[in-house]
């Protein structure tokens, strides 16, 4: 099957700096990629949907300033958490969908804690 | 609204059969996936239907009703390393996934 690739796995960083997840598909153009935030024993939340070339459409209650999304190109969209707190430690998944295909593809998630 | 229920959590013995039933009310339907999420790790894929009736895939079976807005994932032959989540997501009318909060799956020897 198709490989979408997510880094970092792990990361900690201080209250108040910014961090990069980057979602890659190794082997297919993804039309469209999906950030989604999942809380200990709570289902996978949709934060927003992304397509290339395009600005990224939030859910309601995202805020996009302080998640910002790009998606430069078909195989990479970046999340950035700007001024992270404590409250943003979370399991933050990327998903990517290809023309044609309605199954989507996981990244293998980021472990956020901010300390 | 948009709903996806499962059971928060289900206990079953190694070698015996469990199903894992899911409930949704959706705006239009797309299809339906199951995917397995062990802790601290990104979902998997199983199953997806989108036609009514059973999916075959070795240990691992899914059934669709569409009428009934029902599905289930029937795990035979448990092991223990099936212990983990599952999740149930119907893909909408705009073709978004709606999760349901998942079945923590517990497999005693």
């Amino acid at each position: 099957g198709a490989v979408v690739s997510q880094h970092p796995s792990r990361v900690i960083c201080k209250s108040g700096t910014s961090v990069k997840i980057e979602c890659r598909s190794l082997d297919f153009q993804a039309t469209t990629m999906f950030w989604y935030r999942q809380f200990p024993k709570k289902s996978l939340m949709l934060m927003a949907t992304s397509n290339e070339g395009s600005k990224a459409t939030y859910e309601q209650g995202v805020e996009k300033d302080k998640f910002l999304i790009n998606h430069a190109s078909l195989t990479l969209s970046t999340l950035t958490v700007t001024s992270a707190h404590p409250e943003d430690s979370s399991f933050y998944i990327c998903s990517a969908n290809f023309g044609g295909e309605t199954e989507a593809f996981f990244g293998q998630g980021t472990r956020l804690t901010v300390v | 609204g948009q709903n996806i229920d499962q059971p928060t959590e289900m206990t079953a013995t190694e070698g015996a059969i469990v199903q894992i039933n899911c409930t949704y009310q959706t705006s239009g339907f797309n299809g339906l996936f199951w995917y397995q999420q062990h802790a601290g790790e990104a979902p998997t894929f199983l199953s997806y239907n989108v036609l009514d009736g059973l999916e075959e895939k070795g240990r691992f079976s899914s059934f669709l009703s569409r009428s009934k807005g029902y599905s289930y994932l029937l795990l035979k032959e448990l092991q223990m390393k099936d212990s983990a989540s599952y999740l149930c997501a119907v893909m909408d009318s705009n073709y978004q996934l709606i999760w349901g909060a998942g079945t923590k799956l517990i497999i005693k020897p």
